[in-house]
């Protein structure tokens, strides 16, 4: 069986300071992990994914991930925050021969001025 | 030139009424999926075809079924609503079932039942 936890539901930071958004997962197989970012009334965008490749990875405007086996976690970080990047973050764990995604409950990124 | 489309984007009926809502994509994808995402933002797979074919469907009410009139298009059709169908349902699309492929989402589509 397959789980991921974001251990925050809200998470807010300054603008130009670092953010750390976390997800721990579970999973009987070698995951792939993902994070998506959903924008007010938007889509999900994906950020960046990991599939047993580079364990660091990056993605999009400046996010990156850092798949770590031996704690089970899949943490996003971003270097500076912009304000634009206040929005909704989705964990997603899958594995190999499933089409499902589950997704963990989101973390809402707060970025203050 | 939009990946995955919606229609419509907001919807708002009474209980007990009948609705469709109706997704394309442009990928050339073989797989499609309908989420439905509730009120505190969680996401929840419903269903998925591959190929025309139903290969998930989750513990979802008789009353909500899919249609996959070829392998561009996944149509969701929602009878007799209740007030516990309001949510926001997102199509997404996928090329096969290798795990490490993006699922793309559409906008989504806002239900409301009065």
């Amino acid at each position: 069986a397959q789980s991921v936890t974001q251990l925050d539901s809200h998470v807010s930071v300054s603008e130009g300071t670092p953010v750390l958004l976390r997800c721990n997962y579970s999973s009987s197989y070698s995951p792939s992990l993902f994070w998506y970012v959903q924008h007010p009334n938007k889509g999900l965008q994906l950020l960046l994914k990991y599939t047993s490749a580079a364990t660091l990875v990056k993605g999009i405007n400046g996010f990156e991930a850092e798949f770590k086996k031996s704690e089970t976690s899949f943490h996003l970080t971003k270097p500076s925050a912009h304000m634009s990047d206040a929005a909704e973050y989705f964990c997603v764990v899958t594995s190999s021969g499933t089409y499902k995604y589950i997704f963990g409950t989101g973390t809402r990124l707060k970025v203050l001025a | 030139d939009t990946a995955v489309s919606q229609t419509p984007k907001y919807l708002v009926t009474q209980m007990g009424n009948d609705k469709s809502i109706k997704c394309e994509q442009n990928l050339g994808h073989d797989t499609m999926y309908w989420y439905k995402q509730d009120s505190k933002k969680f996401l929840k797979i419903m269903f998925s075809y591959n190929n025309k074919e139903l290969i998930i469907n989750e513990t979802v009410p008789n009353r909500f079924s899919p249609k996959s009139p070829d392998k561009a298009h996944l149509n969701l059709h929602i009878n007799s609503l209740e007030l516990g169908d309001s949510a926001v349902y997102f199509c997404a699309s996928s090329q096969g079932g290798d795990r490490a492929n993006e699922q793309f989402f559409g906008p989504g589509t806002r239900l409301t039942v009065l």
